[in-house]
């Protein structure tokens, strides 16, 4: 069975852009949710999409926005960057709608310039 | 709101020694406590979990974890310390009050392990 496959991995952007990172869950899992993980503020949540239906949503400016797909496909988007938003951000997906135990990507790691 | 504390962020131990990572968590209810390792440039993978049923967890790898309620404590230990145990470690903390899959993390372990 596939992992959880996050695009892009690595990827450079200047303050101001807008990014939009991919997650593709372990197949059979409806459950999404999204992390970022840096080295002052450790991993914090973001957002849990079930079913196409954003379930939590952690405490992010509005620039953070994501969505999921009837695919369970996720993407998630950082509009007008800033510094502070360099990071790792991993998905992770779930089976259920709270189990818990997640299974998590590799991470898209972000660094903005 | 919860909240988990891990103590030590970084812990050092030699090969076969035992490996003993604290999390203390807050949660106005019964929670469920995960522990999470990620290994270098990977994601997390998931230990062990409580979810209120046995209080020693047994995980993957040989770890395990207690969960001991009047000390609000979830300790990960390990009798004996491999070298291909070095990585960070992460206790969560979820509700389970059907909250879906949001954890909170504590500040994370990073183990390290000398021949």
């Amino acid at each position: 069975k596939a992992g959880v496959t996050q695009t892009p991995r690595y990827l450079i952007k200047t303050r101001g852009q807008q990014v939009t990172l991919s997650c593709s869950p372990i197949s059979g899992h409806r459950s999404v949710s999204w992390y970022q993980q840096t080295p002052g503020q450790g991993l914090q949540f973001l957002f849990e999409y079930f079913s196409e239906t954003q379930r939590n949503k952690g405490n992010f400016p509005g620039r953070f926005s994501g969505r999921q797909f009837s695919n369970s496909r996720s993407e998630m988007n950082v509009s007008t960057l800033e510094l502070g938003d360099s990071a790792l951000y991993l998905c992770a997906s779930a089976q259920g709608r709270a189990t818990g135990e997640l299974f998590f990507g590799e991470g898209s790691r972000l660094t903005v310039l | 709101a919860q909240s988990v504390t891990q103590l030590g962020s970084h812990v050092s131990v030699s090969e076969g020694a035992l490996v003993l990572l604290r999390c203390n968590y807050s949660s106005s209810v019964p929670p469920y406590l995960f522990w999470y390792v990620q290994y270098p440039n990977q994601g997390l993978q998931l230990l062990l979990k409580y979810t209120s049923a046995a209080t020693l967890v047994k995980g993957i790898n040989g770890f395990e974890a207690e969960f001991k309620k009047s000390e609000t404590s979830f300790h990960l230990t390990k009798p004996s310390a491999h070298m291909s145990d070095a990585a960070e470690y992460f206790c969560a903390v979820s509700p389970n009050n059907n909250a879906g899959n949001m954890l909170t993390f504590g500040g994370g372990t990073r183990l390290m392990v000398k021949p």
